[in-house]
């Protein structure tokens, strides 16, 4: 089984630039989630997907950055404009379809590495 | 208040030496426990995982964890640590209902040769 995949794997820009990331999760799973970890710390979620539909995005900073998952699959997060602070490596993970009485396992793909210059 | 506490932010452990990485938690709720690794430069990669049963866990690369309830406790061990153990390890609880993750805040792992 392919795991969640996510490019690019690592990207240099400078502030006030804009980029991009890509995530793919694994098959079949309904639900995505974007988290940013800043180094020395651990992963703080920005989003959350329940198939297209967003369920949490309560600490995402919407004045500059978005997401969208498109046909309940891909999704796309983006920044816009960077700013120094904005430096970490921006991680996604995907869980399969709820069980209503437990949690789920998260899975994570590799993190893509975001230097502002 | 939901939390995750792993009071050792560095540990120093000689290779071949027992391991064992403390995590309490603070949940009103059944807890779901897992501990994730996390290799310089990579992502995250799931050790273990409890949900229900057996108190004590076997994960890959030959980790176990324990769940004690009374204690709030669910520490992370291993018998003789390998160099490419070295790590930081997180201890999560997943939330029922809302299917979220909160993270403790990582115990990196350092081996000596």
């Amino acid at each position: 089984e392919a795991g969640v995949a996510q490019s690019p794997r690592y990207k240099i820009i400078e502030k006030r630039q804009s980029v991009a990331f890509w995530c793919n999760p694994i098959s079949g799973h309904a639900t995505l989630y974007w988290y940013q970890q800043i180094l020395g710390q651990g992963p703080k979620l920005l989003i959350q997907f329940q198939n297209n539909g967003v369920v949490d995005d309560s600490q995402l900073p919407k004045d500059r950055f978005s997401a969208e998952r498109l046909k309940g699959v891909d999704s796309t997060l983006k920044i816009q404009p960077a700013k120094l602070e904005d430096s970490a490596v921006y991680l996604c993970a995907s869980s399969p379809p709820k069980n209503p009485l437990a949690s789920e396992t998260q899975y994570f793909g590799p993190g893509t590495r975001l230097l502002v210059l | 208040a939901q939390s995750v506490t792993q009071p050792d932010i560095h540990i120093t452990v000689s290779e071949g030496a027992s391991l064992e990485l403390r995590c309490n938690y603070s949940y009103g709720a059944t807890p779901y426990l897992f501990w994730y690794v996390q290799s310089p430069g990579q992502g995250l990669q799931l050790l273990l995982k409890y949900f229900s049963g057996d108190t004590l866990v076997q994960g890959i690369k030959g980790f176990e964890a324990e769940f004690k309830r009374s204690q709030s406790s669910f520490n992370l061990r291993k018998p003789s640590v390998h160099w490419s153990d070295a790590a930081e390890y997180f201890c999560v609880i997943g939330t029922s209902g809302t299917y979220k993750y909160i993270f403790g805040t990582g115990t990196r792992l350092k081996v000596l040769a």
